[in-house]
């Protein structure tokens, strides 16, 4: 199995762009989490699904934010318009069952 | 207020010597605790985790971590540490009901001298 699979690996963007983070998750896997990691913050999650369903989105930072799953093996996360405070390594998970994998991770920087 | 906390950012040792990274954590519920890994440029991986019987639990690369109720703690212990074992470590506690959203330590970071 590949694992998790995140891509860009690496994202510059100027303030204002749109960014779209992708996330292909283990096969199988029902649960599918993004999380954020900052110096300041740590990690922090920010939404979770559950079988494509979004359960909980209250770490989600604000509106600019948003995530979509269409399907079992594809996930996204959209932040429009990004912002300097935005930079961070975004992470995305799955599991099945008790135990969570996470992905190489997308490091996200915002001039 | 659920929290976890690894009160040590950073800590060195030799190699070959004894390591114990320590977590405490508060949590209104059953905890279910769990020891990550990551090294520079990865992402997480899962050196252990507890959810109930023995309070001794066994993970890979040779780590071990106790649990202890009264103590509300979950420290990360290694008898002999390896170069190859400076990474970041992360204690997490999460709930039986959903076992991937969870709060994470701030971190240890490890560093092994030769």
């Amino acid at each position: 199995d590949a694992g998790v699979i995140q891509s860009p690996r690496h994202e510059v963007t100027e303030m204002g762009q749109e960014v779209t983070l992708r996330c292909k998750p283990i096969s199988g896997h029902d649960y599918l989490f993004w999380y954020r990691q900052t110096m300041m913050r740590g990690l922090e999650l920010l939404i979770y699904f559950n079988n494509n369903v979004p359960i909980d989105d209250s770490g989600m930072p604000e509106d600019r934010f948003s995530a979509k799953m269409p399907n079992a093996s594809f996930s996204t996360l959209k932040i429009q318009p990004s912002e300097p405070r935005d930079s961070a390594v975004y992470f995305c998970a799955s599991s099945l069952g008790t135990s969570l994998y996470f992905g190489p991770g997308t490091r996200l920087t915002v001039l | 207020a659920q929290s976890v906390t690894q009160p040590d950012i950073h800590i060195t040792v030799s190699e070959g010597a004894s390591l114990e990274l320590r977590c405490n954590y508060s949590y209104g519920a059953t905890p279910y605790l769990f020891w990550y890994v990551q090294s520079p440029g990865q992402g997480l991986q899962l050196l252990l985790k507890y959810f109930s019987g023995d309070t001794l639990v066994q993970g890979i690369k040779g780590f071990e971590a106790e649990f202890k109720r009264s103590q509300s703690s979950f420290n990360l212990r290694k008898p002999s540490v390896h170069w190859s074992d400076a990474a970041e470590y992360f204690c997490a506690v999460g709930s039986s009901g959903n076992t991937g959203k969870l709060i994470f330590g701030q971190g240890t970071t490890l560093q092994v001298k030769p």
